[in-house]
């Protein structure tokens, strides 16, 4: 099985910072990789798929890239409505797996 | 408005079984693949299982595989998850959620099995 690996699991950061989360696979996944924010109480939201495609409706300052084993996901401009927890999910044959979460906190 | 909405969580006592449903608004549910996620209190996003487009493909997780089943109702538009054997790890919101890479989701329904 593939394992998704998320780092950090905690980020500290300030409204206006750029702030970037890593995701690697235990080995390659091609492009097939989403990202998704998740607050309390809610349904997660799609950010970005196969890798670097924005959801319709999500917000420019959200992007994705990498290929192969190695993502990222990258916030510029840091909202309030950012704060959150975010999770990398890998669809490149089953089982599919989530990363275990990035919770972006208010510095 | 594409629209996905759980419903059938509650209280079950391990061991026992419960069926959570998927009700889809605003699209057919058998033209995509369609998934079953969960999240246990404190922990994150885990994969249970998903049905392929076609129907004829079900997969499922480790730790649901020969527990939990899954099956749609066309004529209802509906999703379903069977759960039977249920242990207290299996407490959790379950989520449906639409494709491969999961781009419409429902708000998601509890389950709590007591020991």
């Amino acid at each position: 099985d593939i394992q998704m690996t998320q780092s950090p699991s905690t980020l500290s950061a300030s409204v206006g910072d750029r702030v970037t989360i890593t995701c690697r696979a235990s080995q390659t996944i091609g492009s097939w990789l989403a990202w998704f924010q998740h607050k309390p109480g809610k349904a997660p939201n799609l950010l970005i798929y196969k890798a670097s495609n924005l959801e319709s409706g999500v917000p420019s300052r959200f992007s994705g890239g990498g290929s192969g084993t190695e993502f990222t996901l990258t916030i510029n401009s840091l909202q309030p409505d950012d704060f959150a927890t975010y999770y990398c999910q890998h669809y490149s044959g089953f089982p599919f797996t989530f990363g275990g979460g990035t919770k972006v906190e208010i510095k | 408005e594409e629209q996905l909405v759980e419903s059938g969580g509650g209280l079950v006592q391990a061991g026992g079984s419960l069926r959570v449903s998927c009700a889809a608004s605003g699209f057919t549910l058998s033209t995509y693949a369609m998934n079953w996620v969960r999240q246990a209190p404190g922990k994150g996003l885990e994969w249970v299982s998903t049905l392929t487009v076609s129907g004829g493909s079900t997969y499922y997780a480790d730790s649901v595989k020969g527990r939990f089943t899954i099956s749609r109702d066309n004529s209802k538009n509906t999703l379903y998850l069977q759960m039977s054997s249920l242990r207290a790890e299996d407490t959790a919101v379950y989520f449906c959620a639409r494709h491969d890479y999961m781009d419409v989701w429902g708000k998601g329904t509890s389950v709590t099995v007591s020991s």
